[in-house]
């Protein structure tokens, strides 16, 4: 069945370090949603990209969708504690208009 | 932006027991609603979506009989956790778009429900 596989799954940096991580999907995507999930929250959504090669950005955060939109990155320039929790990417899956999502990347920030 | 509220936030119950967990979507009509259920450092496991007017679909390897779903009206949708056991502790955490799927539309997650059965 369709998979969304995310990488790596922890990521410790120092404070002001940068950060990526990245998604890759089984199939194509007609779209990739990224969400944020603070430690003990619920996920909170952050971005959705929709066209091949898609590149947008909020602050400090970097998002992009693959060419054949089958992958995605998320990049944190110069993290800062408040950047502390899981991340996680969601493709739909086929038609169905349910989100798959990925295992999620964790990420911890030292001060 | 919309809001998802859940609600209860945590609940400790004994085994045998049912729970009802509830969710609403507070300023936006939601006819359809998602279902997650999210063990201790794991991804979001669909459980079922919840369809207002009808019945809810489940996803593979869901018991149906064990997770009621009920989508009341276009702003509330209820799981029971029927008969619970210790192995259904877990985080449960319901979703609502505002199109009748997450295709194209984001998810706005409730605050989730922590179960403990003891």
């Amino acid at each position: 069945g369709q998979q969304v596989m995310q990488i790596p799954q922890y990521q410790h940096v120092q404070e002001g370090e940068d950060f990526t991580t990245y998604c890759n999907s089984s199939t194509t995507l007609s779209n990739i949603q990224w969400y944020k999930q603070r430690p003990g929250g619920h996920p909170v959504f952050l971005i959705q990209l929709v066209k091949s090669g898609e590149v947008k950005k909020q602050k400090r955060l970097t998002f992009q969708f693959g060419e054949a939109k089958k992958n995605s990155s998320l990049h944190i320039t110069a993290t800062q504690t408040t950047d502390v929790g899981t991340y996680f990417c969601a493709g739909p899956q086929g038609n169905t208009g349910k989100l798959i999502f990925g295992q999620g990347t964790t990420l911890q920030v030292k001060p | 932006g919309a809001v998802v509220s859940q609600h209860p936030s945590w609940v400790i119950c004994k085994s045998g027991t049912s729970v009802k967990i509830e969710c609403r979507s507070l300023d936006f009509q939601a006819t359809t609603m998602f279902w997650y259920r999210q063990f201790p450092k794991q991804s979001l496991m669909l459980m079922a979506t919840s369809n207002e007017g009808s019945k809810a679909t489940y996803e593979q390897g869901v018991e149906k009989d064990k997770f009621l779903i009920n989508h009341a009206s276009l702003t509330l949708s209820t799981l029971t956790v029927t008969s619970a056991h210790p192995e259904d502790s877990s985080f449960y955490i319901c979703s609502a778009s505002r199109t009748a799927s997450s295709y194209n539309s984001p998810l706005h997650f409730g605050n989730g429900t922590r179960l403990t059965v003891t």
